[in-house]
């Protein structure tokens, strides 16, 4: 069975510095990944996925099979990127998979 | 972007009363749509998938008689809380995936209290 593992609960870094929010995956074919994040007071909503290989809001993550890894990095976090951010995967078979969440608080 | 709609957003009910929760793809259509519960500055919990026109699939430990879910159409889920008691209130989230590309879209989310 797939799984998603986001090992920290809690992240807290300071405006201006560098933040990744870890992101395992156990999954034996080939997985969609997404990150999705919800802002205070808002719905979840996609923040990027794998396959796009788009950078959002500074914002990348890279796909790393070798590691199994989708962390999500942005070299400068601002106060408003202060939300909880869930890692995804979508296994072939179209089953859907969350991590449990990290909360970021970006403090100024 | 893709819009899901949820309805009710808050309800609050007496104990043994059943509440229905709608959740609806406004522009697009979605095969599989999924149920969540969050506790407060807690994670989501999936509860079940909801494939249209068979049986959801539940998660472990989610009762099926409890939470009713029915997937009548590709723009239409409903959850139905049946005889809720005071631990079954929670903030109850719905998405619907994409059919053309995976991607899922989230409703607001339903306050359920039930007194």
């Amino acid at each position: 069975a797939q799984r998603v593992t986001q090992p920290e609960k809690l992240l807290s870094v300071f405006k201006g510095a560098p933040v990744e929010l870890k992101c395992n995956y156990s999954y034996s074919g080939s997985p969609e990944l997404f990150w999705y994040v919800q802002y205070s007071r808002q719905r979840l909503q996609l923040l990027l996925r794998h396959i796009s290989r788009e950078s959002i809001k500074g914002f990348t993550a890279d796909l790393n099979k070798g590691e199994t890894s989708f962390h999500l990095k942005k070299p400068f976090a601002q106060e408003e990127d202060s939300a909880m951010y869930y890692c995804a995967l979508i296994t072939n078979a179209g089953k859907s998979t969350f991590g449990d969440g990290t909360t970021l608080t970006v403090k100024p | 972007g893709a819009v899901v709609s949820q309805h009710p957003s808050r309800v609050i009910c007496k104990s043994g009363t059943s509440v229905k929760i709608e959740c609806r793809s406004l522009d697009f259509q979605a095969t599989t749509m999924f149920w969540y519960r969050q506790f407060p500055k807690q994670s989501l919990m999936l509860m079940a998938t909801s494939n249209e026109g068979s049986k959801a699939t539940y998660e472990q430990g989610v009762e099926k008689d409890k939470f009713l879910i029915n997937h009548a159409s590709l723009t239409l889920s409903t959850l139905t809380v049946t005889s809720a008691h005071p631990e079954d209130s929670s903030f109850y989230i719905c998405s619907a995936r994409q059919d053309r590309n995976n991607e899922q879209f989230f409703g607001p989310g339903t306050r359920l209290t039930v007194l």
